[in-house]
């Protein structure tokens, strides 16, 4: 069985410009998950999607970071604008609906 | 906030026994402990979960106390390749929706020693 896709794997940008990151679950997982994670901490969770609607975004800084699933499958998280303090590791992670989550390889951002 | 409090390093000789022990003093009836691992540039690896009972899968055992505030994961051999930071987290019961997500502490660093 295929694991979560995720793409880049890593992302250079300076502040002030955009950045996407796409995640693509393992196969029939109704649930995905977004997270932050920043150098020597464990992962925070942005977002929650079932299907294509949110569950819950209550630690996404919507000024700046917006994500969609469209079509309650692949999904894209967006920064824009990226500051310094946004460097870290995004990753997706998905389930079946209560079930045991698996996360994918993560992309790190470095932001300059 | 992280409901778990967990050692912040450990070490472990190649071949021993691995006993990664997690306290969850708060944890409610309905939720379970899972175990999470992440080695180095990866992303969290699902290891094992429980509610009360111990558990054993093809990678560990999870043994939690009666009273439920404190469990233990074992790596029956430990070699190189389980060098990882492990995460303990409590998590509601599947099928609450909205309250699955993983609230993640900063782990146990664990070192296998050749």
């Amino acid at each position: 069985e295929a694991g979560v896709a995720q793409s880049p794997r890593y992302k250079i940008i300076e502040k002030r410009q955009s950045v996407a990151f796409w995640c693509n679950p393992i196969s029939g997982h109704a649930t995905l998950y977004w997270y932050q994670q920043i150098l020597g901490q464990g992962p925070k969770l942005l977002i929650q999607f079932q299907n294509n609607g949110v569950v819950d975004d209550s630690q996404l800084p919507k000024d700046r970071f917006s994500a969609e699933r469209l079509k309650g499958v692949d999904s894209t998280l967006k920064i824009q604008p990226a500051k310094l303090e946004d460097s870290a590791v995004y990753l997706c992670a998905s389930s079946a609906v209560g079930e045991t989550q698996y996360f994918g390889p993560g992309t790190r951002l470095l932001v300059l | 906030d992280a409901k778990t409090t967990q050692p912040p390093s450990m070490d472990c000789a190649e071949g021993r026994a691995a006993n990664l022990p997690c306290n969850h003093s708060t944890i409610s009836g309905n939720e379970y402990v899972y175990w999470y691992r992440q080695i180095h540039s990866q992303g969290p690896q699902y290891i094992i979960h429980g509610l009360k009972n111990n558990e054993t899968n093809e990678m560990a055992s999870l043994i939690i106390t009666e009273d439920r505030k404190s469990s233990t994961l074992i790596l029956p051999h430990a070699t190189l390749r389980d060098t990882a930071v492990y995460y303990c987290i409590v998590r509601v019961a599947g099928g609450v929706f909205g309250n699955e997500k993983l609230t993640f502490g900063t782990g146990t660093r664990l070192t296998i020693i050749p």
